[in-house]
């Protein structure tokens, strides 16, 4: 049972450009979510984050939209450098709003964005 | 503190045999966790440590599997009887509290053959 998904697997984008990454969950009870970055042979970085009582969170070139009626996510970089070519997951937790942090991640399978000079 | 550290960053062991990796948080960090990628997925949740408490272990984590985290610092995993399945990268992470994403280390990339 996959409750989070990214259904493009790889995305191609110009140097400057908007790259636009997507994520569908279905599990209702999710109320944080995350996008990491992934380089080869490193492990994933935090990005961004949104909780869901947001539906806007920006932070630099990154902005992450949430649209909790279609339990939709995405992610916008702009302008794309050829140095955020990289594995981009989302992930999502239904723990946040208890306050006691989000422990367990749900994780999606993965967006590899090449970002072309 | 240079972040979290995972030793070894490569396993290769034949069917059957035990393994154990370790993970080093970032030093003020109370919470570590456990996940497994395999080529293709995101990252898969096997358990986590608030302190030295084991708070939630996935299904995944089956009897073969343990994790432990002594006095709150370091934490191991062993595999016990490795099967070609486990085959994985084996990613542990820690955080203070919530709110921001956690730091991963860089993995342990464990092959059964």
């Amino acid at each position: 049972d996959q409750q989070v998904k990214q259904n493009s697997p790889s995305l191609s984008v110009q140097e400057g450009r908007i790259s636009i990454l997507n994520c569908d969950y279905t599990n209702s009870m999710f109320d944080y979510f995350l996008w990491y970055k992934k380089y080869p042979a490193e492990g994933p970085t935090f990005l961004i984050s949104i909780s869901s009582i947001k539906d806007k969170n920006e932070d630099g070139r990154f902005t992450v939209f949430l649209n909790k009626s279609a339990k939709h996510l995405s992610l916008h970089i702009v302008p794309s450098q050829p140095g955020d070519s990289a594995v981009y997951f989302c992930a999502a937790s239904d723990r946040f709003g208890g306050g006691t942090s989000y422990g367990k991640l749900t994780f999606g399978q993965g967006t590899i964005l090449t970002v072309h000079p | 503190d240079t972040g979290v550290s995972q030793d070894p960053r490569h396993k290769i062991t034949k069917r059957g045999q035990n393994v154990t990796f370790r993970c080093d948080p970032i030093s003020e960090h109370n919470r570590l966790y456990w996940y497994r990628q395999t080529l293709g997925q995101g990252p898969e949740f096997l358990t986590y440590f608030q302190n030295e408490a084991q708070l939630e272990k996935s299904r995944l984590l089956s009897d073969r599997f343990s994790a432990e985290r002594p006095k709150g610092s370091f934490s191991t995993l062993e595999i016990q009887r490795t099967e070609q399945g486990d085959s994985a990268m084996y990613l542990c992470a820690s955080s203070w509290g919530g709110g921001a994403g956690y730091t991963f280390g860089s993995g342990t990339r464990l092959t059964v053959v």
